[in-house]
């Protein structure tokens, strides 16, 4: 079976300076794995997605994700951030054998005039 | 692309009632369809997998006879909270997966219950 953990529950960042979100996985088969973020009252939107190839991700709001096999990690990483990324970012995976997603814990993202 | 809507947004209803949510893709077809509900500050739990034309697969320890689900075809999946109790308020998302694409899951904005 799949998991993934995201450590930090909550990372404050000042606005302008860059940030990272980490996420580790553990499966024993080959994983797909996700960045979702949920704004307040909000379903949640795809930021990217690794499912083979470049293990560099771009996704959107200048979001981008690198898919580390040997380290079982798939970090999220914005240069410069925006009062407007405030929100959760929850990672997840799957493989080509379920019909699930599984979701890390969330992450919240807080940004800091 | 890939848009997946639900109706209502936000509902209030007496405990004793019934609710339905609708969960539609709107540019896609839909073969596969989940259902989640999230409580404050907390991840996704899933709750049951629909299939097109099929019954849906439950989660252990999810109730089928009080949250049930249809899914009549392939825009459109409903998920009904029958005898809604307070217990039961809570936010429901669901997902959508596009035919042809059996990794990505496209997410509904959510529908707040609320059971008084």
């Amino acid at each position: 079976a799949q998991s993934v953990t995201q450590l930090d529950s909550q990372v404050p960042v000042f606005e302008e300076a860059p940030v990272e979100l980490r996420c580790n996985y553990s499966s024993s088969v080959s994983v797909y794995l996700f960045w979702y973020v949920q704004y307040p009252n909000q379903g949640l939107q795809l930021l990217l997605k690794y499912l083979s190839g470049s293990t560099l991700v771009k996704g959107i709001n200048g979001f981008e994700a690198e898919f580390n096999k040997s380290q079982t990690s798939f970090h999220l990483r914005k240069p410069s951030v925006h009062i407007s990324d405030t929100a959760e970012y929850f990672c997840a995976v799957t493989t080509n054998r379920d019909d699930k997603i599984i979701f890390g814990k969330g992450t919240r993202l807080h940004i800091l005039p | 692309g890939a848009v997946v809507s639900q109706h209502p947004s936000r509902v209030i209803c007496k405990s004793g009632t019934s609710v339905k949510i609708e969960c539609r893709s709107l540019d896609f077809q839909a073969t596969t369809m989940f259902w989640y509900r999230q409580f404050p500050k907390q991840s996704l739990m899933l709750m049951a997998t629909s299939n097109e034309g099929s019954k849906a697969t439950y989660e252990q320890g999810v109730e089928k006879d009080k949250f049930l689900i249809n899914h009549a075809s392939l825009t459109l999946s409903t998920l009904t909270v029958t005898s809604a109790h307070p217990e039961d308020s809570s936010f429901y998302i669901c997902s959508a997966r596009e035919r042809g694409d059996q990794e990505t899951q496209y997410f509904g904005p959510g529908t707040r219950l609320l059971v008084l």
